[in-house]
């Protein structure tokens, strides 16, 4: 069966340090993957995407995430952590014409 | 553009009864979806369009029916609302195509059944 895994469900950071939060699947190709942001009461916004090519892709708000297919992992980053990035954080794939989300992690920046 | 809509944004159903979440979009997207979303276990997929008078089922469909006629509009329909279906209901549009499938979000709808 296909699944999204976010194995951090709750990540506290310093306003500054780095982030990395993980996802892993499994499915049996490559599907398209997504990372999105959720702030509290509202709708999910897509951070970045990744179809094919270069595996290290850029997103929205500085963030980037590198797609490991060895790993099966699509791992997203930041390299200093603003307080305004502190939400709920989504890993994505679609395969077919469907998409499957994992859990989420939640992120507390703290000062 | 006024993007994906929802209404209403929040609702409480007594168990048994029927209601419509309304969905509609201004983007001409392709793609339509519906999600609940509930604690601990991320978004799940409902039903899905592709287009105009396509529709089918995703992880979780019983209990929902949907249509679509209309491009803008994908209407979700609770049968008969259950405790169980107490969540946060997402709708999402895009376009299909390698350089689409970037799902666009309305607020949500909050759903309580009593």
């Amino acid at each position: 069966a296909q699944s999204v895994t976010q194995p951090d469900i709750h990540i506290t950071v310093s306003e500054g340090a780095s982030l990395e939060l993980r996802c892993n699947y499994s499915y049996g190709a490559t599907p398209y993957l997504f990372w999105y942001v959720q702030s509290p009461g509202q709708g999910l916004q897509l951070l970045l995407k990744y179809f094919s090519g270069d595996t290290l892709v850029q997103g929205i708000k500085g963030f980037e995430a590198e797609f490991k297919r060895s790993q099966s992992s699509f791992n997203l980053r930041k390299p200093s952590v603003h307080w305004s990035d502190a939400a709920e954080y989504f890993c994505a794939v679609k395969t077919g014409n469907q998409f499957y989300f994992g859990t989420g992690t939640s992120l507390t920046v703290i000062p | 553009n006024a993007g994906v809509t929802q209404t209403p944004k929040f609702q409480v159903l007594k168990t048994g009864q029927s209601m419509t979440l309304q969905c509609a979009q201004d983007m001409n997207h392709e793609y339509m979806s519906w999600y609940r979303q509930d604690p601990g276990m991320g978004l799940r997929l409902i039903h899905y369009s592709v287009g105009a008078g396509i529709t089918d089922q995703g992880e979780v469909p019983n209990g929902y029916n949907v249509s679509r006629s209309t491009t803008e509009d994908f209407p979700l329909r609770l049968l008969s609302a259950a405790p169980s279906q107490t969540s946060v209901y997402f709708c999402a549009s895009s376009y299909r195509g390698v350089s689409g499938y970037e799902q666009y979000f309305g607020p949500g709808t909050r759903l309580t059944v009593t």
